[in-house]
Formats: structure tokens, C-alpha cells, sequence
């Protein structure tokens, strides 16, 4: 059974950027299965990110993507996360997970991110 | 662009009793790109349904998904104290992108 976990700071300056990570348990993140990053904020709902493939082709919500970078690394098994000149509406609980087929179907627990100063 | 719109907002319903969730999309989604997942307080969503009437593994059989091109259904056949929650429809695009609706909150009546 495949386990996400999501780790980074928990509180983050407007104007700097969002670094997290996410490490991938119980399976390979050369699997050959994408891996994205949702986020969900109280306001707005659930928030695609973006994804990335083990070999490190990836796509962007258009919204984001000017400030969006999803990187791999196959030999630590995770892959990360960063969101640049963040704002108080990229406050939000930030999700890792597995694609299935045109889903979603493994997730981490999430993690709390707050932009403030 | 494609916008889910889900509706009721909030359903007030009985343990025991049916319910029936609805999924509205803007413009026709293929089948296979429309999920399905339950979210209860402080956890992950977890996927219930995918390819519209698929159950993820280890979904119980009271949840079943059905629809085509812009009207999609979630039906839990006999309400268990536990399904009470948030469910959320999802779709995929191409170029790929995941959307998902604003949400239907399942309460206890």
C-alpha cells in the first residue's frame, strides 16, 4: 500500500517561496504513475497544483504556473514543491498524491501552510 | 475551462436512508475522466469512485456512481453513520488538469 507524506515549514513570509516535499513509502515513484500536489483552502475548495512523472516531465495548472516548480527525486523516493512569491490566499492545507486512472487515489494526510508575516 | 457544479450545497438526511448526490458539468466530460471522493473533518479526501461508476478498492458496495456527459450521480444506497461527510466530484482535462466541485456536505438529520 502506497503511503504519502508531506513535509516542510508550516509558516512561510508573503513575497518568499512555499518549499514542501512529499516522501513516497510502500511503492517506487519510478513506477510509472504521475504524482501531483492539490491543495484546499476554506475558501476556494480544492486546488489542483500540478504533477509531475518519475522522469521529470511535468504539468501546471495554468493559474499557478508562473510561480509553480514540482521536481523528483527517484533516489530519495519523494518528490517536492515549491511556490514562489506566495500571498495570504496561497494559505491552505497542501495534499501529495498518487494518479490513478484520471484520479486521484492515494493521498497524504496534508499539511498546513500559512503565509504570513 | 470546465466548471463541476454539485449540488444540494448541504443534504440533511437519516442513517438508513438513501442519497442521492448530484454533479453538473459545463461542458460534456468523458466518462472516464469524472472521480468521486469523501472528505471528513481534519483527513484527506479519499477516492470512492472512478471512470464514473468504478468503486476504488475497498469502497463498500452502497456507493455507486452513474451519468454521462454533464449530469453525474453518487448514490449511497443505505446511509451508515460513518459516510456522514463531504463529497466532492472531480474531472480531468486535457491538457491535463484535475478540476473539482465546491462540495456536498452530508449531515445528519
Amino acid at each position: 500500500q502506497v503511503q504519502l507524506q508531506e513535509s516542510g515549514p508550516g509558516l512561510v513570509k508573503p513575497s518568499e517561496t512555499l518549499s514542501l516535499t512529499c516522501a513516497v513509502s510502500g511503492g517506487s515513484i519510478s513506477s510509472g504513475d504521475w504524482w501531483s500536489w492539490v491543495r484546499q483552502t476554506p475558501g476556494k475548495g480544492l486546488d489542483w497544483i500540478g504533477e509531475i512523472y518519475h522522469t521529470g516531465g511535468t504539468n501546471y495548472n495554468p493559474s499557478l504556473k508562473s510561480r509553480v516548480t514540482i521536481s523528483v527525486d527517484g533516489s530519495k523516493n519523494q518528490f517536492s514543491l515549491k511556490l514562489s512569491s506566495v500571498t495570504a490566499a496561497d494559505t491552505a492545507v497542501y495534499y501529495c498524491t498518487r494518479n490513478g486512472a484520471w484520479s486521484l487515489d492515494h493521498w497524504g494526510q496534508g499539511t498546513l501552510v500559512t503565509v504570513s508575516s | 475551462e470546465i466548471v463541476l457544479t454539485q449540488s444540494p450545497g448541504t443534504l440533511s438526511l437519516s442513517p438508513g436512508e438513501r442519497a442521492t448526490l448530484s454533479c453538473r458539468a459545463s461542458q460534456s466530460v468523458n466518462s472516464r475522466y469524472l472521480a468521486w471522493y469523501q472528505q471528513k473533518p481534519g483527513q484527506a479526501p479519499r477516492l470512492l469512485i472512478y471512470a464514473a461508476s468504478s468503486r476504488a478498492t475497498g469502497i463498500p458496495d452502497r456507493f455507486s456512481g452513474s451519468g454521462s456527459g454533464t449530469d453525474f450521480t453518487l448514490t449511497i444506497s443505505r446511509l451508515e453513520p460513518e459516510d456522514f461527510a463531504v463529497y466532492y466530484c472531480q474531472q480531468y482535462d486535457s491538457p491535463p488538469r484535475y478540476t473539482f466541485g465546491q462540495g456536498t456536505k452530508l449531515e445528519i438529520k
